[in-house]
């Protein structure tokens, strides 16, 4: 079966970053998006990007240009995102997703979460 | 503030039925087809409905959506207290930069 296992939770200072890795098993990876969404304490969800493992290719939302990159390792079927230039309000559980295609997009299978903590 | 509008919380005794609407734009749901997550504390979403209406395998017909022009609803019936959850639209927003996921801001689900 499907699974996305993501990375252990992170603390780290305003101004550093953190790169969080998102495993992915029971299917072929290279065949789906892998999208990253977050969700600070108490608030709703918010889509921070996708990668296509296949071509590596991503699509960031524009909030996050410039500070999040999206890469994966096909070898071990893993996607990473690594977020730059850490704020307070970048405090937030950091969710991969499947991406998958049938009339329409939706996400299908989702990691664990893993929790960022920005804290000086 | 959310691209798409839900109402931050509903009600409902058991057994009843509840409706959450979902409320967007050309460039978001009236274009492009809307899912609906369920999420419970401290665990991540799950999907509940794909392609404004369809149910994923082992979602029970209790779990309902429907779309008309750019509102979405999800509809849950025979309410049970393990409904407690928020639960959330989405879809993709073509008016956004080259293209952008869009969420509502979540609806709180009370069986009283």
């Amino acid at each position: 079966q499907v699974h996305l296992v993501q990375s252990g939770a992170e603390v780290k200072k305003p101004g550093a970053s953190v790169k969080v890795s998102c495993k992915a098993s029971g299917y072929t990876f290279t065949g789906y998006y892998i999208h990253w969404v977050r969700q600070a304490p108490g608030q709703g969800l918010e889509w921070m990007a996708w990668i296509n493992p296949n071509s590596g290719g991503t699509n960031y939302a524009q909030k996050f240009q410039g500070r999040v990159a999206m890469t994966r390792d096909t070898s071990i079927s893993t996607a990473y995102m690594e977020l730059s230039r850490l704020r307070s309000d970048d405090t937030a559980v950091y969710y991969c997703a499947r991406g998958i295609y049938t009339s329409g997009w939706h996400f299908d299978y989702w990691g664990q979460g893993t929790l960022v903590t920005v804290s000086s | 503030q959310s691209v798409l509008t839900q109402p931050p919380s509903v009600s409902a005794a058991p057994g009843q039925k509840v409706t959450i609407s979902c409320s967007g734009s050309s460039s978001n749901i009236g274009n492009n087809y809307v899912s609906w997550y369920q999420q419970f504390p401290g665990t991540a979403p799950k999907v509940l409905i794909h392609d404004d209406n369809k149910r994923p395998s082992g979602i029970p017909d209790r779990f309902s959506g429907s779309k008309s022009g750019t509102s979405a609803t999800l509809g849950i019936t025979g309410l049970h207290t393990g409904d407690e959850a928020d639960y959330y639209c989405a879809t993709w927003d073509s008016g956004l930069n080259a293209g952008e996921w869009v969420f509502g801001g979540g609806t709180k689900l009370t069986v009283l």
